[in-house]
């Protein structure tokens, strides 16, 4: 069975920092892989996924990801984060079948 | 397009009591999903369904039952209710291949007391 581990679970930056979240999963073949957030009181939306091709990925809103298929990582990255990035990253992984397996999230905030 | 939408947004009960919450999606998705989000446990998946008729358990079934007699909806029921079911309820649907994304509906707040 495939597992998602965030190792960051809660994160506090300063605007303009740089930040970086990390996501490993367990699982040797073919993956699919999804940067979801959560705004405070927001449901999940797709930052940004990898199937197949360039494992460097852009995202919405500035972040990006990199699928390193060596370190089983999916690592998402942001040069410069804003107070509006506060909110709650879940990586999630999808192996084998349709259904996927997410991580436990990381919750993120950014204070002016 | 309303995408995923969940009824009822909020719901108290007591300890026994049973409901039923309704997930419904509009974008003729054949998958479609129930999660739990608790404090430092992320999403756990309940239940799902890969198409009309038909549901599996996930991670976490036990205490809830699902339903899927129609495409667009997908119930979730708690027969009674614990307080061990206190948590936020995500449905999420997805097109069931292999660039599937998930879209996920505003989630409904239960308070088991």
């Amino acid at each position: 069975a495939q597992s998602v581990s965030q190792h960051n679970h809660h994160v506090i930056l300063s605007e303009a920092a740089s930040l970086e979240l990390g996501c490993n999963y367990s699982y040797g073949g073919t993956v699919n892989l999804f940067w979801y957030v959560q705004y405070p009181g927001q449901h999940l939306q797709l930052l940004l996924k990898y199937f197949s091709g360039d494992p460097l990925v852009k995202g919405i809103k500035g972040f990006e990801a990199e699928f390193i298929k060596s370190k089983f990582s999916f690592n998402l990255r942001k040069p410069s984060v804003q107070w509006s990035d506060t909110a709650e990253y879940f990586c999630a992984v999808r192996a084998g079948s349709y259904i996927p397996t997410f991580g436990r999230g990381t919750s993120l905030i950014v204070h002016p | 397009n309303a995408g995923v939408t969940q009824t009822p947004k909020f719901r108290v009960l007591k300890t026994g009591q049973s409901m039923t919450l309704l997930c419904a999606q509009d974008m003729n998705h054949e998958y479609m999903y129930w999660y739990r989000q608790d404090p430092g446990m992320g999403l756990r998946l309940i239940h799902y369904s890969v198409g009309e008729g038909t549901t599996a358990k996930g991670e976490v079934p036990d205490g809830y039952n699902v339903s899927r007699l129609k495409k667009q909806n997908f119930l979730l029921g708690l027969e009674s209710a614990a307080p061990s079911q206190t948590s936020v309820y995500f449905c999420a649907s997805g097109q069931g291949n292999d660039q599937e994304t998930q879209y996920f509906g505003p989630g409904t707040r239960l308070l088991v007391l």
